[in-house]
């Protein structure tokens, strides 16, 4: 079946632009979340969302960032006023908690996100 | 300090040897330990995942945690070229299997033929 879909692929953007990336989760996952990987820093958590529940917005670096998820499925995470340190790749999971290997994390192919 | 500590490399390897990555971490909370692989330009994918200390193998690989010294192993026997990726650990305090996961940076290897 269809796996975690991202878009764009890539984005260039001027510092101080607003920009989208968007999330389309494994239908039926309840569990969607974002990570931000930086060069030699590894995955680092940012968002995620279950089911009907708050977010854990814990891992947010700073109230630029902002995410939603629409009808329980596709996810928006918006970056405004964006800075050079966003520049990374932004990966999306999604996970069917109760079902399958726990603790497998589903990931999209990210989006390369790049701010001149 | 990082929660979780993983040597970058890169660790290049002739194909057939052993590959030996590990992890360190600070949070005895930590109960639940994943390792992932990472393919250029993809997504990471999970290989295995275990609980609590012990060794876990299937196939050509072996995932061993030492809860005692905080301290996580992967081991890959007869490496292969298509084994070349990143490798990163994962971990979770929660005892659910959702939630969010605390990777290290990822170690790069490559097998060469």
């Amino acid at each position: 079946g269809a796996g975690v879909s991202q878009s764009p692929s890539n984005k260039v953007t001027e510092k101080g632009k607003d920009v989208e990336l968007r999330c389309d989760p494994i239908s039926g996952h309840t569990a969607l979340y974002w990570y931000r990987q930086s060069l030699g820093q590894g995955l680092e958590f940012l968002i995620y969302f279950q089911g009907n529940s708050a977010p854990d917005k814990s891992g947010l670096p700073s109230d630029r960032f902002s995410a939603e998820r629409t009808g329980g499925s596709v996810s928006t995470l918006t970056i405004q006023r964006t800075q050079q340190e966003d520049s990374a790749v932004y990966l999306c999971a999604s996970s069917s908690p109760g079902r399958g290997v726990p603790y497998e994390q589903y990931f999209g192919p990210g989006t390369r996100l790049t701010v001149t | 300090q990082k929660e979780v500590e993983q040597d970058p490399g890169p660790l290049s390897v002739p194909e057939g040897a052993i590959v030996s990555l590990n992890c360190t971490y600070s949070n005895s909370a930590f109960q639940y330990f994943m390792w992932y692989r990472q393919y250029s330009r993809k997504g990471p994918e999970l290989l295995m995942y275990t609980y609590s200390s012990g060794n876990k193998e299937d196939g050509r690989f072996t995932a061993q945690v030492d809860k005692s010294s905080k301290y996580i192993s992967l081991f890959i026997r007869d490496s292969q070229p298509s084994d070349s990726a990143t490798y990163l650990c994962a971990m979770s305090e929660t005892t659910d299997s959702w939630g969010k996961l605390q990777f290290g940076a990822g170690t790069q290897v490559v097998v060469t033929p």
